[in-house]
């Protein structure tokens, strides 16, 4: 079965912090996602990667970097943690061939207080 | 504003009952997914029914799409407490993007 896992499940940083938030699928798959999950706002796309060294621009990307480091592995990056950046922030994955036809595979979530 | 929304923030229902999500949407799809997000959980997805698909079930699932009115249904019958959740629907993000962009949710409880 599908597997993504992320890490930490829960942080909290100060305003200007530099977090970094860690995704890991055991799929295969070769599309990978960040989201966050705003009350009122739902789940918005930050960045995606169709494979190691691929990055993507989502909806909401501004003040996020993103790495995909390896196949399995996708990295969330705020180098300057501001509060609006406060969240859950749930990763995905899915088969490649198109992800507007493939299931996603959403982890745990993390969930981020910038104070 | 939303690509995709849900019509209802809440509903509730008995169990046993029968509860529909409507959700409508802005642009031309590929396909639509309907999501379930089970509290402290990520959202999972329940079906995916292509744009030249008019009805899709999944046991006691059942998901309609209406392209001509851009809008689509998820139905559950016998309904269980533990269908309470967060229903998303989830479409295209439009100019051949990659991804899914959702809709803000309905929240479904199920009560004994």
């Amino acid at each position: 079965e599908a597997a993504v896992t992320q890490s930490p499940r829960n942080k909290v940083t100060v305003t200007g912090g530099n977090v970094t938030l860690s995704c890991r699928q055991t799929n295969s798959h070769n599309y990978m996602y960040w989201y966050r999950q705003d009350t009122g706002h739902g789940l918005r796309l930050i960045h995606y990667s169709y494979g190691a060294g691929n990055l993507q621009i989502g909806d909401v990307p501004d003040g996020y970097k993103a790495t995909r480091t390896t196949q399995e592995d996708f990295f969330l990056l705020l180098e300057l943690a501001s509060p609006s950046q406060t969240s859950l922030y749930f990763c995905a994955s899915s088969e490649g061939g198109g992800g507007n036809y493939a299931e996603q595979f959403f982890g745990p979530g993390t969930r981020l207080t910038v104070l | 504003s939303q690509l995709a929304e849900e019509n209802s923030w809440a509903l509730s229902v008995h169990e046993g009952e029968s509860v529909t999500v409507n959700c409508s949407y802005k642009t031309s799809i590929t396909a639509l997914q309907w999501y379930r997000q089970k509290s402290g959980k990520g959202p999972a997805q329940l079906i995916l029914i292509r744009s030249n698909e008019r009805e899709k079930r999944n046991g006691r699932l059942r998901a309609t799409l209406d392209t001509s009115s851009q809008s689509s249904s998820l139905s559950i019958t016998a309904t269980r407490c533990e269908d309470t959740a967060v229903y998303f629907c989830a479409t295209d993000r439009g100019n051949y993007a990659q991804g899914l962009t959702f809709g803000l949710g309905t929240r479904v409880s199920v009560f004994p």
